[in-house]
């Protein structure tokens, strides 16, 4: 079992639509990040959260700690948001191990 | 915004060379750098955290002595690839966290090599 699952996988939506993809890991964190891979392979980080909410344009980043659950969600969504989304969590300092866990990304297309 | 820099984007070598990929941040000190590979169709796995001045430090399953990390100044992490054999071919990224705590990371375009 992966310590960090995304879903979808893949997603196509309709220009305009509102989308959702959700993260769930099962490590303690101290932080996670949203990234966002375009076809050439450059990634941008798009939000680190530790709590709460966080928004830039119409893309806006939840976590829930409790649940060990986090969302980003993208507003009116346009083909140019079409790029793969990438989940990772920096665990916390542990004497071994790795710092951060990555989910498999969801695969976005958005449709003019 | 910050940005980091990655040196090359795309380098094919033969089998048996050795290949050295550059990860630079350009406007902030970087006490620390991540390398990534990715698989094709997979998402990110770490390989080692570099950190400025001291030994990286590396994930269970990659090979020290075939991928070197060097992090010799606050603005630059280079990676190489020993001996580069056709398995070695991949998409490595590279990653680098200012010094301030809790700043984010900033990733360069990633390189793409190609082992004949």
């Amino acid at each position: 079992k992966n310590e960090v699952e995304q879903s979808p996988q893949n997603l196509t939506a309709q220009e305009g639509e509102f989308i959702t993809i959700n993260c769930s890991y099962s490590v303690g964190i101290s932080a996670l990040h949203w990234l966002q891979q375009h076809p050439g392979g450059g990634i941008v980080s798009l939000f680190m959260l530790s709590s709460g909410k966080k928004k830039h344009g119409r893309l806006i980043a939840t976590i829930n700690i409790q649940e060990k659950h986090s969302s980003l969600h993208i507003t009116a969504s346009h083909p140019r948001d079409s790029a793969v989304y990438i989940c990772a969590v920096r665990v916390r300092p542990t004497n071994t191990g790795n710092q951060f866990y990555f989910g498999t990304g969801t695969s976005l297309t958005v449709i003019p | 915004g910050a940005v980091v820099s990655q040196h090359p984007s795309r380098v094919i070598c033969k089998s048996g060379t050795s290949v050295k990929i550059e990860c630079r941040s350009l406007d902030f000190q970087a006490t620390t750098m991540f390398w990534y590979r990715q698989f094709p169709k997979k998402s990110l796995m770490l390989m080692a955290t570099s950190n400025e001045g001291s030994k990286a430090t590396y994930e269970q399953g990659v090979e020290k002595d075939k991928f070197l990390i060097n992090h010799a100044s606050l603005t630059l992490s280079t990676l190489t690839v020993t001996s580069a054999h056709p398995e070695d071919s991949s998409f490595y990224i590279c990653s680098a966290r200012d010094r301030e705590r809790n700043s984010p990371l900033h990733f360069g375009n990633g390189t793409r090599l190609t082992v004949t």
